[in-house]
């Protein structure tokens, strides 16, 4: 079976820092795809980043970069330079889009 | 133009009524699916339709049901309301596949329904 955990259920970050939400997962594939998606008040879920398992780069989209641990089955979201208009609900999730709990992030200016 | 759209937004209604959500895709995707989003932000996979198979989580209640006239369409009927329904549905859609095709699901904006 497929899980992701979100341990984080809020955070709140100062504008212009920088915020590591963390994910886990646990997956029985070899090779899988894993996201993160923002959802801010206006309820549309946007995609923020993908990751390929078979790539041991991380990703990297502007302010967001993921630190990818294929062993540990981590995958963090990194967002740089927090601006405003960051605040929104991220959910994780592996493909075959099993969601995390979500965590709600407040940048404060 | 939108991608994934979703129709209507808000939708109020009493218990026992029966109603259904639509839901368009223009990206030519082979899937599309339902999701639930309760009060506390969880989201639960509902159901996943493509043109060959229905997968339908089987914890949703036998009263709700997709139904599909084409693969770019795929709505969502709810019988007999219960107060336990209120939340907000997603749909979304993607192109199964491997490599640069996973590129994750597209969602519709959602329907915030609620039931009194």
């Amino acid at each position: 079976a497929q899980t992701v955990t979100q341990s984080q259920p809020e955070m709140s970050v100062q504008e212009a820092e920088t915020v590591t939400l963390s994910c886990t997962y646990d997956t029985s594939e070899n090779n899988y795809y894993l996201f993160w998606y923002k959802q801010p008040p206006s309820r549309q879920m946007i995609l923020v980043i993908r990751q390929e398992a078979y790539k041991q780069q991380n990703a990297t989209e502007n302010r967001f970069s993921v630190n990818f641990q294929k062993a540990a089955k981590s995958f963090s979201l990194k967002i740089s330079d927090s601006q405003l208009g960051d605040t929104a609900m991220y959910f994780c999730a592996l493909v075959g889009m099993r969601f995390g709990a979500g965590t709600r992030l407040t940048v404060k200016p | 133009d939108t991608a994934v759209s979703q129709t209507p937004k808000y939708l109020v209604t009493q218990m026992g009524n029966d109603k259904s959500i639509k839901c368009e895709q223009n990206l030519g995707h082979d899937t599309m699916y339902w999701y639930k989003q309760d009060s506390k932000k969880f989201l639960k996979i509902m159901f996943s339709y493509n043109n060959k198979e229905l997968i339908i989580n089987e914890t949703v209640p036998n009263r709700f049901s997709p139904k599909s006239p084409d693969k770019a369409h795929l709505n969502l009927h709810i019988n007999s309301l219960e107060l336990g329904d209120s939340a907000v549905y997603f749909c979304a859609s993607s192109q199964t596949g491997t490599g640069m095709n996973v590129r994750g699901y597209t969602f519709g904006s959602g329907t915030r329904l609620t039931v009194v």
